[in-house]
């Protein structure tokens, strides 16, 4: 079973500013990686799949990078509504299986 | 507009059973897989399972098997995911998710989610 852990935990950064989300599972998963973006009261929206592509609608200051076991989301530029609990999710092509990472917190300096 | 409408809250008894529901629309329903997954009260995303309606193929998290029961009924584009004996450790939200096609094998449409609070 792929275990997925993420730091920090809870990320306090200014708006405007940069922010640096790390994921790591504990055996390669190539580039089957995806990221999430949870607000208060919402349901997930997919940001990153792939690793590093783009979902349809997301802004281009998210960008995602790695492969194997290390991964990163990035933040180029915090926007007020980029604050938020970002999950990274492991997914198997087949047979079908997923393991979500516990989370990183966004919160405003 | 794809989307993934789920059924509305429900407030159950311990050893109660219940069926909650997710409906498909504007897409194919047939040919993507639908994933469920737990969201306890103020903790993470747990996949649960997921099927797909096409055939009905299942698979489990192993955390899930037994536990719960992923069903669809293709004709009218809705999968569920439903319990026999609901538990208080059940109360949480749950969300139905589609996995998208091709190179997206993440969950790209999410439904609102069904909050399911067990309590005596």
């Amino acid at each position: 079973e792929i275990v997925m852990t993420q730091s920090p935990a809870t990320l306090s950064v200014s708006p405007g500013e940069r922010a640096t989300l790390s994921c790591r599972a504990s055996q390669s998963v190539s580039s089957n990686l995806a990221w999430y973006q949870q607000k208060p009261g919402q349901a997930p929206r997919l940001l990153i799949y792939g690793a590093s592509t783009r979902a349809t609608g997301i802004p281009a200051r998210f960008s995602g990078s790695g492969s194997g076991t290390e991964f990163t989301l990035t933040i180029s530029s915090l926007q007020s509504e980029d604050f938020a609990v970002y999950y990274c999710q492991q997914y198997n092509n087949w047979p079908p299986i997923f393991t979500f990472g516990p989370g990183t917190k966004v919160d405003i300096k | 507009e794809v989307q993934l409408v789920q059924s509305g809250a429900e407030v159950k008894k311990p050893g109660e059973s219940l069926k909650i529901s997710c409906k498909g629309s504007g897409y194919s329903f047939t040919s993507y897989w639908i994933g469920w997954v737990r969201q306890m009260p103020g903790k993470g995303l747990e996949w649960m399972g997921i099927i797909y309606p096409g055939d009905s193929d299942t698979r489990y998290s192993p955390s899930f098997q037994g536990q719960v029961t992923i069903s669809a009924d293709k004709s009218i584009s809705t999968a569920y995911l439903q319990w026999s004996s609901l538990k208080a450790s059940d109360t949480a939200m749950y969300y139905c998710a589609r996995r998208g096609g091709g190179p997206i094998d993440a969950f790209d449409i999410w439904g609102q989610g069904t909050m399911v609070t067990v309590s005596s």
